[in-house]
């Protein structure tokens, strides 16, 4: 079946601890994204990647990082420098048709709690 | 920039009725796409619908369709025959260039 995995689905971080969320596609998508939601309010974008080995910052990229070494994975870490890092992250990923009007599809999230 | 706003926090709809869902955009781009999500309570956001700027025809997919009334800038979810599982909150998105923004979204609630 093709699709999104995100792991894992709740994870608990102590303050101070970097902790890095993952996301999976077989989809053969080009582009992939990171959002973060809060509760009762819509997706902000962290990051997002359309190709092998670059990102771009989305709008709430401060105390998180991303890698895309491989076009299936798209690691997601919160550092230790988030200062409100407890939220549900999605990862979301779509084809690059050109036109910039492509779905997004995405996985199952993860929700982050810090102790 | 873009914006969209979903005036309605909250619906109600009785089982097997029909439910319609607000949503307003911002753009002044001409070429941009209009999305509809659903998001249970499980979290995963799943994709309902899309109209693209240039299409002259509602898109409809079984029971969902939208109606999109371009000067309004408005690009309603119409829900037929509402079921149980419908209950869920529902986001409308806009995409232009690559970006994608999100309403605040509505809580749908059907009841039996």
């Amino acid at each position: 079946d093709g699709g999104i995995t995100q792991s894992p689905k709740y994870l608990f971080r102590k303050e101070g601890q970097n902790v890095t969320l993952s996301c999976e596609q077989n989809l053969n998508h080009d582009a992939m994204y990171w959002y973060r939601q809060d509760p009762g309010q819509g997706l902000r974008l962290i990051y997002y990647s359309q190709i092998v080995n670059d990102f771009q910052k989305g709008d709430i990229a401060e105390g998180y990082s991303v890698s895309r070494e491989k076009k299936e994975s798209f690691p997601l870490t919160v550092t230790s420098a988030q200062k409100n890092p407890t939220a549900f992250y999605l990862c979301a990923s779509s084809i690059l048709t050109g036109y910039g009007t492509d779905t997004q599809y995405f996985g199952p999230g993860t929700r982050l709690t810090v102790l | 920039a873009q914006k969209i706003t979903q005036t309605q926090p909250g619906m109600f709809v009785q089982e097997k009725e029909a439910v319609t869902l607000d949503c307003t955009y911002d753009t002044s781009d001409p070429s941009y796409g209009l999305f509809w999500y659903k998001q249970p309570s499980s979290g995963e956001m799943i994709f309902l619908i899309y109209q693209g700027s240039y299409d002259q025809q509602n898109a409809t997919e079984g029971r969902y369709s939208l109606n999109f009334q371009k000067a309004r800038k408005s690009a309603n979810l119409v829900i037929s025959a509402s079921q149980l599982g419908d209950s869920a909150m529902y986001f409308c998105a806009m995409s232009h260039q690559d970006d994608m923004r999100f309403g605040a979204g509505t809580r749908l609630t059907v009841k039996p």
